[in-house]
């Protein structure tokens, strides 16, 4: 059973919805991350909060915005998204973000349809 | 360039067989590595780290090349169970934000 536990697994919506993304992490870690999966690409980080504090924000489109209310708990909440955003969204956290140990435990991912 | 390249396979080997992944990076920069395996629909998970002496772990080999940019992952007596996807992946320094990750390359191994 993995540490990193995302809600829902599986999300459809149309372009005009409002829904959000739910990760929590169990291991007592210090950073969360936001990974974008989709076909045939490699993962791409999207965003990156240590100690709740976002400290990366990777030129993220305003129609994806993130939420860390503490240390176990990340949001991304979703608003008018694009067909294009369809992909497995991916949490991830790691004790620290500071450090190049290069390890980050991943949630099982959110996969994404957007009609 | 891409950052990080890797050949996207699929490499389809018998059990047994012995099966080696390159990897390369673009930013001579560059200080850690990592390989990363991702099984079909399910997230992925750090496999081994890529020291500069190169490193082992059981039936899986990782060599790093600094001069070339090159990084390597040799399996022998592959099981089927080692069927997956493989991504090499590249810190940048700094922090963990600077993982890049390759697209990653598939294998699957048949009886």
């Amino acid at each position: 059973e993995t540490g990193v536990t995302q809600t829902p697994r599986h999300l459809v919506m149309g372009m005009t919805n409002k829904k959000s993304l739910k990760c929590e992490q169990h291991l007592g870690h210090n950073a969360m991350y936001w990974y974008k999966q989709s076909a045939k690409k490699p993962l791409e980080l999207m965003f990156v909060y240590s100690l709740e504090e976002r400290v990366e924000n990777n030129s993220v489109p305003s129609r994806f915005s993130p939420e860390c209310p503490n240390s176990s708990h990340l949001f991304l909440h979703l608003h008018t998204l694009q067909p294009e955003d369809s992909a497995l969204y991916l949490c991830a956290s790691s004790p620290g973000y500071n450090t190049l140990t290069g390890e980050l435990f991943f949630g099982e991912g959110s996969r994404l349809t957007v009609l | 360039r891409k950052e990080v390249e890797q050949d996207p396979g699929p490499f389809n080997v018998p059990e047994g067989a012995t099966v080696a992944f390159n990897c390369t990076y673009s930013n001579s920069a560059s200080q850690s590595f990592f390989w990363y395996r991702q099984d079909c629909r399910k997230e992925p998970k750090l496999l081994m780290s890529v020291y500069s002496s190169g490193n082992e772990d059981g039936r899986f080999t990782a060599q790093l090349n600094r001069a070339s940019q090159y990084i390597s992952l040799l399996i022998r007596d592959s099981k089927l169970s080692d069927s997956a996807t493989y991504l090499c992946v590249v810190n940048r320094g700094g922090s963990q934000g600077n993982l890049i990750f390759g697209k990653g390359t598939k294998l699957s191994v048949k009886p």
